[in-house]
């Protein structure tokens, strides 16, 4: 059984700083990794996604790269700002039914 | 273009009566799930939908919970005798493609929820 975990739980930086988010899985057969951001009362919004066969994608400010034989992900975000406050999820979609397993989440508080 | 759509956006009931929610997926996409978040909670699984195939019902908490997904399209979770257990979040999300080689670059989309209070 997939299992994903999220370290640090919650994390909280001054404006500026430069950030990295870990995302550990236990098995290492999955088809993608995906992080997403949610805001409070809010979905799901997605960030980026890295494919079994990527090492690293890129979007703006943040970085996510995948090392899949040791079944870890690293979202960096560059130059932190307020407006990046949220709870950052990871979520690795292996074979099984094509089902995706979640993180509990690392919630990131950036001060102004 | 139009993103995953739910409704209700929130929807209180009184312990024991039933409740329908539902999800519109976006447009030709073939995979549809449904998660629960439960407050402070991580995301747990419920049921998934790719295309005409049997549903994935492993993740459903009780008998009391059922999902549809009629044409294809639109899906509706149905919580039947609601326990206070059961308020939480309900998420769902649609995917272009839910399984096989075309996973590989499918990413999830997800609507905003709808959240479920039980009084």
């Amino acid at each position: 059984k997939q299992e994903v975990t999220q370290i640090p739980a919650a994390l909280s930086v001054p404006e500026g700083e430069n950030l990295v988010l870990n995302c550990s899985f236990t098995d290492s057969a999955i088809y993608n990794l995906q992080w997403f951001r949610q805001d409070p009362g809010k979905g799901l919004t997605s960030l980026l996604l890295i494919q079994s066969s990527q090492r690293e994608q890129t979007s703006g400010r943040l970085n996510a790269s995948l090392d899949k034989s040791s079944g870890r992900s690293t979202l960096y975000i560059a130059a932190s700002q307020p407006g990046d406050s949220a709870t950052y999820l990871c979520a690795v979609r292996g074979p099984n039914a094509g089902k995706s397993t979640f993180g509990d989440g690392t919630t990131l508080t950036v001060k102004p | 273009g139009a993103g995953v759509s739910q409704s209700p956006s929130n929807k209180v009931t009184e312990k024991g009566k039933d409740v329908e929610l539902r999800c519109d997926p976006i447009s030709g996409h073939t995979a549809l799930y449904w998660y629960r978040q439960s407050l402070g909670q991580g995301l747990e699984f419920l049921i998934y939908f790719q295309g005409n195939s049997a549903p994935d019902k492993s993740g459903l908490p009780s008998d009391r919970f059922s999902a549809e997904r009629t044409g294809g399209s639109v899906s509706t979770l149905t919580i039947q005798r609601t326990q206070q257990e059961d308020s939480a979040v309900y998420l769902c999300a649609s995917s272009p493609s839910g399984g096989g080689a075309g996973s590989y670059n499918s990413p999830l989309h997800f609507g905003n929820g709808t959240r479920l209070t039980v009084t």
